[in-house]
This record gives C-alpha cells, structure tokens and sequence, in this order.
C-alpha cells in the first residue's frame, strides 16, 4: 500500500539556520504531495502542496519539489526562525479517489534556538 | 468563523464510561474523516463519510462508532473507554470532486482515560 517516510527528529536547529526535512513516498500512479505543520497544541495546517512531478510547492518562505523519479518531497527553507518550531508532516493523497484519505509520514518534530 | 470545529476540546474520563466528540464543518464540504494522532504523533485515519455515507472504515475496534447526521457533521462515539483510547482525535474535512485533495482540519480533541 501507499506509504510515506519522514526522517527521525527531533531536528535542532539555531536561528537563520538553513533546513531540510527530507521525505520519500511509496505510492500508486500520481499522488498529490502535501506538507502540514502542527504547532504546539494546534491542529494541523496546510504548509504547501504539489499535484504533479515537477511542481514546486511554496509558502512563509518554505518550498518543495516534486521529484518523481526519486519519489521525494523534501522540504526546505533558507533560514528558520523560532516561530517555526512545530511538527512537520508530509502526506500523499489521490486526490481523485473516492476515498481522497491523507496517508501521513511519522511527523518531524523542528525546535528553531535563538 | 471556525471552519472546522470540534468539541469537546479537552476531555478527561474514566476507563468503561461512553463518551462522544462532536465535529461541524461551515466550509460546504462533502466528506469529513476522523484521525487519530497517538502519544508519538502519528496521524491513523479511522473513519470516512461522504455525503453521509461510510466509504473508510479503518481497523478500528466497534467500541467506535461514527455517525453522520448530514454532510457538515461527523461525530465519534466511544464506548468502554480503554486506557490506549487516550489521543488527540482530529476530525478533517474536505470536497471530493473539488480542490487538489487537500483536508481542512479542526483543532483536535484531547481525550485522557484514566
């Protein structure tokens, strides 16, 4: 079945730091990619998508790209800040399907130091 | 103004009682999830309804029991709590035939069973 990964956290970063949160899928035909982010006790948001292989996703100075040919969808941003301290999520979903569920990755928890 | 809202927010109970979580959308969608998130984070889908009619049923005990009263509602209904019954439960929405796929959550329910 479809399936995503993330990598372990917690990732620990100072601030203006430059971050990557990598993420790999296994999946059926041509999934939708999606990061959320939860901050502490919040729900989760929708950071950024991409429908199709190739597309960039971006948003607060956060991107992805989707690369087919390595199934991935890392998520990186230049210079964190310490607002940015949450759990990240990457997620897939056909989103033509009848069923149209989110199928998450373990989430990697972020803690931007001043 | 909440587009997806859930109540009770916090919820703290003792094992074998029943105990329900309400779920309302404003956002016109027709289909709404339940998820639940455990002590590590990670995000399970459990049930789904579109248009009021159950199209997810994950491997989920019977004690749960979803039900749809008409699309903007989705409620959880917990019987014989259990101890491992303690999470966050995330109720999502979104419409099928429109949008990237993308769910719209609301801001959790902690539930404790103690």
């Amino acid at each position: 079945g479809d399936s995503v990964t993330q990598m372990e956290g917690p990732v620990t970063l100072s601030e203006e730091a430059f971050l990557t949160i990598n993420c790999t899928y296994t999946a059926t035909g041509y999934p939708s990619l999606f990061w959320y982010v939860q901050y502490p006790g919040e729900g989760l948001q929708l950071l950024l998508k991409a429908t199709k292989a190739d597309d960039k996703g971006s948003n607060k100075g956060f991107e992805a790209t989707y690369r087919k040919e390595t199934t991935s969808f890392h998520l990186e941003k230049g210079s964190v800040q310490v607002s940015d301290s949450a759990v990240y999520f990457c997620a897939l979903s056909h989103g033509s399907s009848n069923t149209g569920k989110l199928i998450f990755g373990q989430g990697t928890t972020l803690q931007v130091k001043p | 103004d909440t587009a997806v809202s859930q109540t009770p927010k916090y919820l703290v109970t003792q094992m074998g009682n029943d105990k329900s979580i309400k779920c309302e959308q404003n956002l016109g969608h027709d289909t709404m999830y339940w998820y639940k998130q455990d002590s590590k984070k990670f995000l399970k889908i459990m049930f789904s309804y579109n248009n009021k009619e159950l199209i997810i049923n994950e491997t989920v005990p019977n004690r749960f029991s979803p039900k749809s009263p008409d699309k903007a509602h989705l409620n959880l209904h917990i019987n014989s709590l259990e101890l491992g019954d303690s999470a966050v439960y995330f109720c999502a929405s979104r419409h099928r035939d429109r949008g990237t796929g993308e769910l719209f959550f609301g801001e959790g329910s902690r539930l404790t069973v103690l």
